[in-house]
């Protein structure tokens, strides 16, 4: 079935990082792109990051920009979110998720999502 | 980045129907997506590319969307339909991904 594992959470200190990575199978994960999205304890959902099919195009949302790198290795079935420069407003749960296109962009809504990691910036 | 608005909250009682709104900028021009939240748990999609459902979403789940409000509507509204809900659009003038904030559905 088509499943997504997310590993790599856990608490990390300010300034230090964090990779996080996600796990694809039961669909032809080269053909899809990717999501990082986020939900801090008691808010609502906030996408942090895309990457396309071919890792070619990249979106950040604008709090990220310079400090997470979204990266895929299509022959591992698997992508990554390198998190450097963790900051307390950075602790939530973070899912990994397929969109539903086969876009360049993500146009076709999140139809895939993993059971979600969590990640804690606290000294 | 476009911002969606939600009502924060939303009541209905069993067997009734429930709409659930997002507003935004000519948001008719966007694709517009829906997710149900229960808790605990990752989202769900329900509506997609405005009024289409995923397979397994029951039909009494629908969507609309044109001006500047897209709707999610809920007919004959069930105890386990009661869950958030977030709209989501791609911006294409900013290229991010938006969700708007959330609406709870509380089944009376």
């Amino acid at each position: 079935q088509v499943q997504l594992v997310e590993s790599g959470g856990g608490v990390v200190q300010p300034g230090r990082s964090l990779r996080l990575s996600c796990a694809a199978s039961g669909f032809t994960f080269s053909s899809y792109g990717m999501h990082w999205v986020r939900q801090a304890p008691g808010k609502g959902l906030e996408w942090v990051t895309f990457i396309s099919y071919d890792g070619i195009n990249k979106y950040y949302v604008d709090s990220v920009k310079g400090r997470f790198t979204i990266s895929r290795d299509n022959s591992k079935n698997t992508f990554y979110v390198q998190m450097n420069s963790l900051r307390p407003e950075d602790t939530a749960v973070y899912y990994c998720a397929k969109d539903s296109s086969g876009s360049q962009i993500p146009v076709g809504g999140v139809d895939v999502w993993g059971q979600g990691t969590t990640v804690t910036v606290s000294s | 980045s476009h911002v969606l608005t939600q009502p924060p909250s939303v009541s209905v009682a069993p067997g009734k129907t429930a709409r659930i709104t997002c507003g935004g900028s000519n948001i008719g021009t966007k694709s517009v997506h829906w997710y149900q939240q229960q808790p605990g748990q990752a989202p769900v999609l329900v509506i997609y590319y405005d009024s289409d459902r995923p397979s397994g979403i029951p039909e009494r789940i629908s969507g609309s969307n044109s001006g500047n409000t897209a709707t999610l509507t809920i007919s004959r509204v069930e105890a386990g339909d009661e869950a958030d809900y977030y709209c989501q659009v791609w911006d294409s003038f900013t290229d991010h991904v938006v969700f708007g904030g959330g609406t709870k559905l509380t089944v009376l």
